[in-house]
């Protein structure tokens, strides 16, 4: 199995902050690599695809970068809203792994 | 518009089998290049993918539930159906389905989930 971690397990930010979260694999993934959002109680929410597609109707201040084994998510002028956890997933080849996740938390 | 919709028992017993219903519309399985696969996620834990079932009918499991999983598909009825058997308490978990485009290779859009707790 392709092993993905994420660094940082947690992040305080303030509204408007920009942050970036990183994801590795073990092993070459090219670029498929998906990030999703996901809040307490609710599905995880596909953010962006092949390591920079932005989904239709996410935000532009999202935007996702890398290829081979490092990527990385940055969101730029942190909203209220956006504090959730977030995870890496590599849809590269089956079993399709997702990292341990990163929770982002209001300063 | 796509959706997705999981349902289930919410509490099975140690060793019951679990038989889990994806009821989706907006798509067709039949479709080339569609696929539905199945997530579950234990509390505070990431997700993790568990099976996959294509327009061709290829089938992609789990490695490590391999032998305890079956997925089929009901193109008439726009049904994916996740059967895993000997569950236990830790399989207690959230479980997901979600619409996979073969060519991008991206999970979306996804289901609410369903809650199945595994306890006597």
């Amino acid at each position: 199995d392709i092993q993905m971690t994420q660094s940082p397990p947690s992040l305080s930010a303030s509204v408007g902050d920009r942050v970036t979260i990183t994801c590795r694999a073990s092993q070459s993934i090219n670029k498929f690599l998906n990030w999703f959002q996901q809040k307490p109680g609710k599905a995880p929410r596909l953010l962006i695809h092949s390591a920079s597609t932005l989904q239709s109707g996410v935000p532009s201040r999202f935007s996702g970068t890398g290829s081979g084994t490092d990527f990385t998510l940055t969101i730029t002028g942190l909203q209220p809203e956006d504090f959730a956890t977030f995870y890496c997933q590599q849809s590269f080849t089956a079993p399709y792994t997702f990292g341990p996740g990163t929770d982002l938390e209001i300063k | 518009q796509i959706t997705l919709k999981e349902s289930g028992p919410t509490l099975v017993k140690p060793t019951q089998t679990l038989s889990l219903t994806c009821t989706f519309s907006g798509f067709s399985v039949s479709t080339t290049g569609v696929g539905v696969a199945w997530f579950r996620q234990p509390p505070r834990k990431a997700p993790e993918w568990l099976a996959v079932v294509y327009w061709d009918d290829d089938k992609r499991y789990r490695p490590s539930l391999r032998n305890r999983l079956i997925i089929i598909k009901d193109t008439s009825k726009n049904q994916v159906v996740l059967t895993m058997t000997n569950m236990d308490p830790v399989d207690t978990a959230t479980y997901y389905c979600a619409l996979h485009e073969y060519s991008s290779s991206l999970f979306d859009p996804w289901g609410q989930g369903t809650l199945v707790t595994v306890s006597s």
